[in-house]
This record gives structure tokens, C-alpha cells and sequence, in this order.
């Protein structure tokens, strides 16, 4: 069985400063790990994935995840935040014996002014 | 065509009503998948459609009935509807299976009075 853990459920911060999301999931076999943002009525959009090679990902719009294949986490950073960052994430697994993502619960970034 | 088009995006029913959803991608995405989102939950996955061909059913009550009449379409049949279903219902789709980036539609808001 394959499930995903999200430690925090909401993470306030105030614009321009550094923000970690975490994430741990647990597999019993090889997994491929997600990132999806969700928007205020919107569906999800996929930030960034690991599925091998360079345990560090980065998105486009300047967050990063770093798969620890030890501390069987897959926590999502990034170093200045915006006002636009505001959003649900969700971190997701799947294993590769299984078809489809499962999802943890979310957090909820709330950047301020 | 990068999107996955979903209506309506607000539905009203009553329990005895019959209703569908309707999804759309113009990709060549050969996987298809339809979530149930509650508010502040994750998305639950309730189908896929790999190839046209049901591959996954959540166990999913039978007043949920789904559809893939090609490679581009997906509906979600309702029938005789709880209160409790009311949700958000996301069509996703993506081009091999899940470990490619899943491609979500804004969902179907869905009230069951």
C-alpha cells in the first residue's frame, strides 16, 4: 500500500521569506513523487515530479522538492515567497505496481503582506 | 489545446434527478480519471479509463455511472444522489498513465439538495 503524509495543514508566512511544505510517504516498493498547487476554484496543476535520477526537482516559478529516499520524504521549498503563492498544495505518490496518485491531505499556504 | 474542459461548472440536483458531467480533452491523453474532491479534503479517486476501457472503479456506488464514449470524452452519470455526495468532481487526464503529469479540469461543483 502506498500512502502520503502532509505534517502541516496550514503554513502562514509573511511575503519574501523562505518556506518548507513537508511531505513523507510511505511505499513498499519504488515510488514516483508529486507536487499539484491548487488555486482558489480551480483544479490541480502539477508544480513538479520526481520519478528518478537527480533527487533535487525545481519548478518554473522557483520552488524545489528534494526526494530522501531514507527519511522517506519529499518536502517542497522555496527561498522568497509571493502573494501569488497562495494555494493549496498537495503532495501525491505512486508506486509503481499501482495506476493512479494517491494524495496527502493538503497545506495550505497563506502568504502575507 | 493544453486543457481539460469540464460543464457544467455548477450543478443543482435534487435526489430523484438525473444528471451528468461532462469532460473533454483534445491532447491524445489515452488516460482519463474522475476525482471527488470534499472541501479542504484531497482528491479521492473514483475512475479511470485507460484506453477507453474502465481500468480502475473505487468502489464507487452504483448511483455513479461512468462513461467513455472515445479517447476525447468522459461523462459521470447521476442518479438518485445523496446530500452527501455534493462535492467538487474533477476530470483529469493524462498521456500514458499517472506517473505522466496528470492534466486537471476547474471540476463540476456539485450541490445535491
Amino acid at each position: 500500500a502506498q500512502s502520503v503524509t502532509q505534517l502541516d495543514s496550514q503554513v502562514p508566512v509573511f511575503e519574501e521569506a523562505p518556506v518548507e511544505l513537508r511531505c513523507n510517504y510511505s511505499s513498499s516498493v519504488s515510488v514516483y513523487l508529486f507536487w499539484y498547487v491548487q488555486y482558489p476554484n480551480q483544479g490541480l496543476q502539477l508544480l513538479l515530479k520526481y520519478l528518478s535520477g537527480s533527487t533535487l526537482v525545481e519548478s518554473i516559478n522557483g520552488f524545489e522538492a528534494e526526494f530522501n529516499k531514507s527519511q522517506t520524504s519529499f518536502h517542497l521549498r522555496k527561498p522568497s515567497v509571493h502573494i501569488s503563492d497562495t494555494a493549496e498544495y498537495f503532495c501525491a505518490v505512486i508506486n509503481t505496481g499501482r495506476r493512479a496518485l494517491t494524495f496527502g491531505s493538503g497545506t495550505r499556504l497563506q502568504v502575507q503582506p | 489545446d493544453t486543457e481539460v474542459t469540464q460543464t457544467p461548472k455548477h450543478l443543482v440536483m435534487g435526489m430523484t434527478n438525473k444528471k451528468s458531467l461532462k469532460c473533454e480533452q483534445h491532447m491524445g491523453h489515452r488516460a482519463m480519471y474522475w476525482y471527488k474532491q470534499k472541501a479542504k479534503k484531497p482528491p479521492e479517486l473514483m475512475f479511470v479509463y485507460s484506453y477507453e476501457k474502465l481500468s480502475i472503479n473505487e468502489s464507487v456506488p452504483s448511483r455513479f455511472s461512468p462513461e467513455c464514449p472515445n479517447s476525447s470524452l468522459l461523462n459521470l452519470h447521476l442518479h438518485a444522489l445523496q446530500p452527501e455526495d455534493s462535492a467538487l468532481y474533477l476530470c483529469a487526464s493524462s498521456q500514458m498513465g499517472p506517473n505522466e503529469k496528470l492534466f486537471f479540469g476547474s471540476g463540476t461543483q456539485l450541490s445535491v439538495l
